[in-house]
């Protein structure tokens, strides 16, 4: 079945990275793009951007547009997302989105979340 | 960007209630809209996709419609499983914007 695994829980400070990885399995990992998307704490949903596992290419939302990569390996499957100069309202649940072929840009699979706290 | 705004932001019901959340898009997003439920500490679950078309496994209680830029998400007879908080969310463009949510509680 398929699997998005993410890896765990950081606290960072402002003004560092964090890096965040989803480890997918259970398909076939080129085939299928990649989203980030973020939720604070108590509020909604935030695309951040888009990976092509295939060939890499990425689209990111204006937002983030000078601080977040996100790049794959695609001998392990997994992909990553940086995110830089971390202020404390980057404070988010971040989740890795497979999106669907059926549903076009939908998300039909979701890793579990990885919690990113800012703060000095 | 295009954005989607949820009404209500919370609802209060009981089981075996038909419910209906809205979606106002700010432009024509044709019938790119799903709908998204999530559970407290958990991801997020695709519901409906492309407005009206069911997700594998979601059951048929839930259903979406769509007029215009306006687009609905009904459960027809609320289970205890239901409650939860359900979003919108626009795929037009590379923007993919939710909407703010609607609480779903008793």
């Amino acid at each position: 079945q398929v699997q998005l695994v993410q890896s765990g829980a950081e606290v960072k400070k402002p003004g560092a990275s964090v890096t965040v990885s989803c480890k997918t399995s259970g398909y076939t990992f080129t085939s299928y793009y990649m989203h980030w998307v973020r939720q604070a704490p108590g509020q909604g949903l935030e695309w951040m951007g888009i990976i092509n596992p295939s060939g890499g290419s990425t689209t990111y939302a204006q937002k983030f547009l000078g601080r977040v990569t996100m790049t794959r390996d695609t001998s392990t499957s997994t992909v990553y997302m940086e995110l830089s100069s971390l202020r404390s309202e980057d404070t988010a649940m971040y989740y890795c989105a497979r999106q669907s072929t059926v549903g076009g840009g939908t998300f039909d699979h979701w890793g579990q979340g990885t919690l990113v706290i800012v703060s000095s | 960007d295009i954005q989607m705004t949820q009404s209500p932001s919370t609802l209060s019901a009981s089981v075996g209630d038909r419910v209906t959340i809205t979606c106002r898009a700010s432009q024509s997003i044709s019938s790119w809209l799903a709908w998204y439920q999530q559970k407290p500490g958990k991801a997020p679950k695709l519901l409906i996709y492309k407005a009206s078309s069911l997700e594998s496994g979601v059951p048929s209680r839930f259903s979406g419609s769509e007029s215009g830029t306006e687009f609905t998400l009904t459960i027809s007879s609320l289970q205890p499983d239901d409650f939860a908080t359900y979003y919108c969310q626009q795929y037009i463009s590379y923007s993919f914007t939710f909407g703010q949510g609607t609480k779903l509680e008793i």
